[in-house]
C-alpha cells in the first residue's frame, strides 16, 4: 500500500470512446503527476499539478485532458485515443514542488489498451 | 538538455554476488537522488534516497553519491533472484520546481 490509489487497474477502450482515469492520494501531499510508460521506454512525464494548479504540460496531445479538483484527487480524461496510446499510466504524488528533498510515491498504475 | 543516463542492461549477476548499478546526470547543481525498483508490470517503488556525497547504507542496499563526478550508484549485496527488476535512477535537477528526471532504468537479472 503506497498511499496512492489508481482506478481502474485495467482499461480496454475503442478509439472513439471517452473514459477517465482516477488517482487519489492519502499522504497529505500537494503535488501530483501523471506519467506514461510504454513497453521498453522510460517514464514520460505528462502533467504536473502543485496545490491544484497545473505547472507542467509536456507537449501532451489534447486527447488527454487532466483535472485536479483538489490536492488529493487527479483525473486523466481520455477521448479519441490512438493505438500508440496503449501503455501503463502512472500517477504519483510528492510533498510539493518547492521541497528539494522529496521522493515521489507511485500508484499501481492503469494498464490501458486501445483497440 | 538536463539528462539522467543509465545503462539499460540487462545486468546479469549470480545469486549472492554484488550488483552494481550506475547513473550519471548532467546538472552539476542537482541536490536529490533516488533509486526506485520496478518489477515487471508494477509501479516504481522507492528504495533509496541520498542527498550528500558519500555512502548511505540500508540493509543490503548502499547508495553512493559523487557530486564532483556527477554520478550516483546503487550496490546490492548478496543479490537474490527476487531482486530481479528494473532499477530507475531519479534526480531532482536544479530549477524553480523540483520535478524529478528519471533515467531509462537498468534491468537486473539475478540467476540462481
Amino acid at each position: 500500500e503506497t498511499g496512492v490509489t489508481q482506478t481502474p487497474r485495467h482499461l480496454v477502450m475503442g478509439m472513439t470512446n471517452k473514459k477517465s482515469l482516477k488517482c487519489e492520494q492519502h499522504l497529505g501531499h500537494n503535488a501530483m503527476y501523471w506519467y506514461k510508460q510504454s513497453a521498453k521506454k522510460p517514464l514520460e512525464l505528462m502533467f504536473v499539478y502543485n496545490f491544484k494548479e497545473q505547472t507542467e504540460n509536456n507537449s501532451v496531445p489534447s486527447r488527454f485532458s487532466p483535472e485536479c479538483p483538489n490536492s488529493s484527487h487527479l483525473f486523466l480524461h481520455l477521448h479519441t485515443l490512438q493505438p500508440e496510446d496503449s501503455a501503463l499510466y502512472l500517477c504519483a504524488s510528492s510533498q510539493d514542488l518547492g521541497q528539494v528533498h522529496q521522493p515521489q510515491h507511485f500508484g499501481d498504475g492503469t494498464r490501458l489498451s486501445i483497440l | 538538455q538536463k539528462e539522467v543516463e543509465q545503462n539499460s542492461g540487462p545486468l546479469s549477476v549470480p545469486e549472492g554476488a554484488i550488483a552494481s548499478l550506475n547513473c550519471t546526470y548532467s546538472d552539476r547543481v542537482s541536490q536529490s537522488f533516488f533509486w526506485y525498483r520496478q518489477y515487471s508490470g508494477k509501479s516504481p517503488e522507492l528504495i533509496m534516497s541520498i542527498y550528500s556525497n558519500g555512502d548511505k547504507e540500508d540493509g543490503r542496499f548502499t547508495a553512493q553519491l559523487n557530486k564532483a563526478s556527477q554520478y550516483v550508484s546503487l550496490l546490492i549485496r548478496d543479490s537474490q533472484p527476487s531482486d530481479s527488476a528494473t532499477y530507475l535512477c531519479a534526480v531532482n535537477l536544479s530549477g524553480g520546481s523540483y520535478i524529478p528526471t528519471f533515467g531509462r532504468g537498468t534491468s537486473l537479472i539475478v540467476h540462481p
